[in-house]
């Protein structure tokens, strides 16, 4: 079946602008989680959707950033007034409700490569 | 504060060699252990993963030795292969808390 979705694959923005990005998950994931990977860099944990729960909000850096997710699909990550630090690959995974022997085994999209000028 | 520390940064292996990266943990709440494999333009993938009751998992060339007592956990790549080059990252878990964190990855190069 289809993996993780990302788009765009590529985003180059001049400083101050506003950014979307978006993340498909696998059908029937329930849980979906963002992360930023900064160069050379291991991955960040921004925040975490489960179901219908409130989100787990704890890695988003600062207040420009935000997340939006539709239900258990799709999900949008926006980065208001852009700095030259937000430059990154930011990744998005989903993965299945119930924890057990598999637990939390993240399935991540190809990311989306943000560039800001 | 960085939580899951992670060695060495880059590492070159001749074929057939074994390759062996290391991570260290801080937080003793962490209960799963996972590795992930990473190629350019991709998003990493899970390759193995351990939890903290055993000493050593195996699948196939790939390994994971854990160490309770020391906080330490690491990964043998037996008879690397050009293949298996790409960026390991190695992650840690805790309870019912859903996001994992990173090392800072190990970028493994295998000549042919």
């Amino acid at each position: 079946g289809a993996g993780v979705s990302q788009s765009p694959s590529n985003k180059v923005t001049e400083k101050g602008k506003d950014v979307e990005l978006r993340c498909d998950p696998i059908s029937g994931h329930t849980a979906l989680y963002w992360y930023r990977q900064r160069l050379g860099q291991g991955l960040e944990f921004l925040i975490y959707f489960q179901g219908n729960s409130a989100p787990d909000k704890s890695g988003l850096p600062s207040d420009r950033f935000s997340a939006e997710r539709t239900g258990e699909s799709v999900s949008t990550l926006t980065i208001q007034r852009t700095q030259q630090e937000d430059s990154a690959v930011y990744l998005c995974a989903s993965s299945l409700p119930e924890a057990g022997v598999t637990k939390n085994i993240q399935y991540f999209g190809a990311g989306t490569r943000l560039s800001v000028l | 504060q960085q939580q899951v520390k992670q060695s060495p940064q880059s590492l070159i292996v001749q074929k057939g060699g074994i390759s062996i990266i290391n991570c260290a943990y801080e937080n003793t709440a962490f209960d799963y252990f996972p590795w992930y494999q990473q190629f350019p333009g991709k998003g990493p993938a899970l390759l193995i993963a351990i939890r903290p009751d055993v000493s050593e998992k195996k699948e196939g060339r790939f390994t994971i030795s854990f160490n309770k007592s020391a906080k330490q956990f690491s990964l043998h790549i037996m008879d690397s292969q050009p293949g298996d080059s790409a960026t390991y990252f190695c992650a840690a878990n805790k309870g019912s808390a859903r996001q994992l964190t990173f090392g800072s990855g190990t970028q493994l190069t295998v000549l042919p």
